[in-house]
């Protein structure tokens, strides 16, 4: 397996666009998770998945934000209309089932919205 | 509610020493695991080491260990014989069976390895 795949690693977006960021689990794994990455906020957890549904979105700063999740095998946390504030590392993380499987990350999405 | 503490913001250690990074959880959960992630400056998030809220036994990785005090709610990674390439962002992160295997991250430590 190829690992967690993201998509893009590096993007650059005006303010007021919208962002699409993709994520490809590892084939097996039924828990997906989103994580921002600043360095004032450290590495948050924005939403995660267990079989395709969507657990808990507390840490979704806002309606701006939104995640689906529409088959086991791709993800997209989207972002509408970005701002600069957004400006951060997104990591995808997948999970085995039960307590004792390793998270896999994939490299990030480092997004930069001027 | 879970909950993961690193009070350690950054250290210091001298290469071939031994050192000690700080986490400490709270969780009402009996059934729970705790994880330790390495990031280096290039950013990827490496898997370091697993413990079981029902294992035994402290978890041990090559030179990476797991000093779990269940009763004071700690967790701490202890390095052995620290090297250059250990510089790096540490990160403590928990799962809970209680809470739809939700995995969250403490602050991190951000570990200088000096020569």
């Amino acid at each position: 397996d190829a690992g967690v795949i993201q998509s893009p690693r590096h993007e650059v977006t005006e303010m007021g666009q919208e962002v699409t960021l993709r994520c490809k689990p590892i084939s097996g794994h039924n828990s997906l998770f989103w994580y921002r990455q600043t360095m004032m906020r450290g590495l948050e957890l924005l939403i995660y998945f267990n079989n395709n549904v969507p657990i808990d979105d507390s840490g979704m700063p806002e309606d701006r934000f939104s995640a689906k999740m529409p088959n086991a095998s791709f993800s997209t946390l989207k972002i509408q209309p970005s701002e600069p504030r957004d400006s951060a590392v997104y990591f995808c993380a997948s999970m085995g089932q039960g307590l004792g499987t390793e998270a896999f990350f994939g490299q990030g999405t480092r997004l930069t919205v001027v | 509610a879970q909950k993961i503490t690193q009070t350690q913001p950054g250290m210091f250690v001298q290469e071939k020493e031994a050192v000690t990074l700080d986490c400490t959880y709270d969780t009402s959960d009996p059934s729970y695991g705790l994880f330790w992630y390495k990031q280096p400056s290039s950013g990827e998030m490496i898997f370091l080491i697993y413990q079981g809220s029902y294992d035994q036994q402290n978890a041990t990785e090559g030179r990476y260990s797991l000093n779990f005090q269940k009763a004071r709610k700690s967790a701490n990674l202890v390095i052995s014989a620290s090297q250059l390439g250990d510089s790096a962002m540490y990160f403590c992160a928990m799962r809970e069976e209680d809470s739809s295997y939700k995995l969250i991250f403490g602050s991190g430590t951000r570990l200088l390895v000096r020569p």
